[in-house]
């Protein structure tokens, strides 16, 4: 089974500072990797996602930007934070599962990160 | 673009039965997720269905009507730690996301 690291698990930074979250995967290649922000008490928002190194796809626009420089290794962004961008930053990871004859991708979640912007 | 929805609340109380309801309207359909997910951790899976009908899983059941694009999950003798919000989430036929709803906050009470 996939495990799903990430780190830091909490952030606290100042308006304008950058950003980096990392996210690595074990137990699986050439997985499709997804960002998600969830603001409290609120659903989950796709921010990216990818099918492959260099394959960056963005769900809504806004101050980050996401990069995958390995199979495994996706990152998250940003050159210069704003408040709103405070949340729990969620890592995913899709993996093929059988169900009968058919399959599906069912995500694992890494542990998170909650950033705060002061 | 997907419309999902589902209650934002419940509460009840140990032992009982509890069922959250989740709605959808997508572009295509490749299957319905719902993930439980506790204060300040990652959600993790619970249940998928694609096909309509029952699925159960010990206390916890998942049911499916695709024609209805509706979907529920029951929750069975309750326990204290079943309090967390569960998300209904569907994936888009040929689509590599899911898109989730806001999630139903569940609160078990002594």
């Amino acid at each position: 089974s996939q495990t799903i690291h990430q780190w830091p698990a909490t952030l606290v930074q100042p308006v304008g500072s950058p950003l980096s979250l990392e996210c690595t995967v074990e137990g699986t290649s050439n997985p499709n990797l997804y960002w998600y922000r969830q603001a409290a008490g609120r659903g989950l928002q796709l921010l990216f996602y990818s099918v492959g190194i260099g394959q960056i796809s963005s769900e809504v626009p806004q101050n980050l930007s996401a990069s995958r420089p390995q199979d495994r290794q996706f990152i998250l962004s940003s050159k210069k934070l704003l408040l709103s961008d405070s949340g729990f930053y969620l890592c995913a990871s899709a993996g093929a599962r059988l169900a009968g004859t058919s399959s599906y991708n069912e995500q694992f979640f890494g542990p998170g990160t909650r950033l705060t912007v002061l | 673009g997907q419309n999902i929805d589902q209650p934002t609340e419940m509460t009840a109380t140990e032992g009982a039965i509890v069922q959250i309801n989740c709605t959808y309207q997508t572009s295509g359909f490749n299957g319905l997720f719902w993930y439980q997910q506790h204060a300040g951790e990652a959600p993790t899976f619970l249940s998928y269905n694609v096909l309509d009908g029952l699925e159960e899983k010990g206390r916890f059941s998942s049911f499916l009507s695709r024609s209805k694009g509706y979907s529920y999950l029951l929750l069975k003798e309750l326990q204290m730690k079943d309090s967390a919000s569960y998300l209904c989430a569907v994936s888009p036929l040929n689509d590599y996301k899911l898109s989730f709803g806001a999630g139903t906050t569940v609160t078990v009470r002594a």
